[in-house]
């Protein structure tokens, strides 16, 4: 089966413009995750989705950071407008149960 | 806040040598699951084991759950280069609920 798509691979971009990532994940798969994974840290989740609701929002800076899924399959992530800290990879993954399935991620750069 | 906390933050082995690495966390939990992340790829699910389980195994790699001392173990055995990337315990409280990382251990095997 397909894994999780992302793109763009790698991004690089001033700080206080804007930026999108997007995700498609594994059909059928309900949940989808976004991870924020800042060099030599864990992923720390952003925000779930399951089908295009949203279950935990709690650890995304709401201020800057926005995302949807609105026909419950591909999901978008945006960062409005980007500061130095928000250089991370940014994970998408997707799960029917408890298992997660990652994406390559998104390699932001803000400089 | 990251819950699992990984032990050794780093390791260095030979090839052919077993690997072990340790995970404790902080609450009670409904799951706990390992994933390894090569250099500039994403997270591969490796294994989850359920709060009612003490082992598990999957190939080379066996888990260990004690749920009174709060804590986990990876062991790979005979350790191949290809084993080098960082990997992280990550516990869930129930089964859908989001996933908490730690901040990994970083694995070279040297071949």
């Amino acid at each position: 089966e397909a894994g999780v798509a992302q793109s763009p691979r790698y991004k690089i971009i001033e700080k206080r413009q804007s930026v999108a990532f997007w995700c498609n994940p594994i059909s059928g798969h309900a949940t989808l995750y976004w991870y924020q994974q800042i060099l030599g840290q864990g992923p720390k989740l952003l925000i779930q989705f399951q089908n295009n609701g949203v279950v935990d929002d709690s650890q995304l800076p709401k201020d800057r950071f926005s995302a949807e899924r609105l026909k419950g399959v591909d999901s978008t992530l945006k960062i409005q407008p980007a500061k130095l800290e928000d250089s991370a990879v940014y994970l998408c993954a997707s799960s029917a149960s408890g298992e997660r399935y990652f994406g390559p991620g998104t390699r932001l750069t803000v400089t | 806040s990251q819950q699992g906390e990984e032990d050794p933050q780093a390791l260095s082995i030979q090839e052919g040598e077993n690997a072990t690495m340790n995970c404790s966390y902080k609450t009670s939990i409904n799951n706990l699951q390992w994933y390894r992340q090569n250099s500039g790829r994403g997270l591969v699910h490796l294994i989850l084991i359920r709060s009612n389980e003490r082992e598990k195994h999957s190939g080379r790699l066996r888990v260990t759950l004690d749920t009174s001392k709060k804590s986990s173990s990876l062991l790979i055995t005979a350790s191949r280069a290809a084993d080098t990337a960082s990997y992280f315990c990550a516990t869930a409280f129930s089964g859908n609920t989001p996933l908490v990382f730690g901040k990994g251990t970083r694995l070279s095997v040297i071949a």
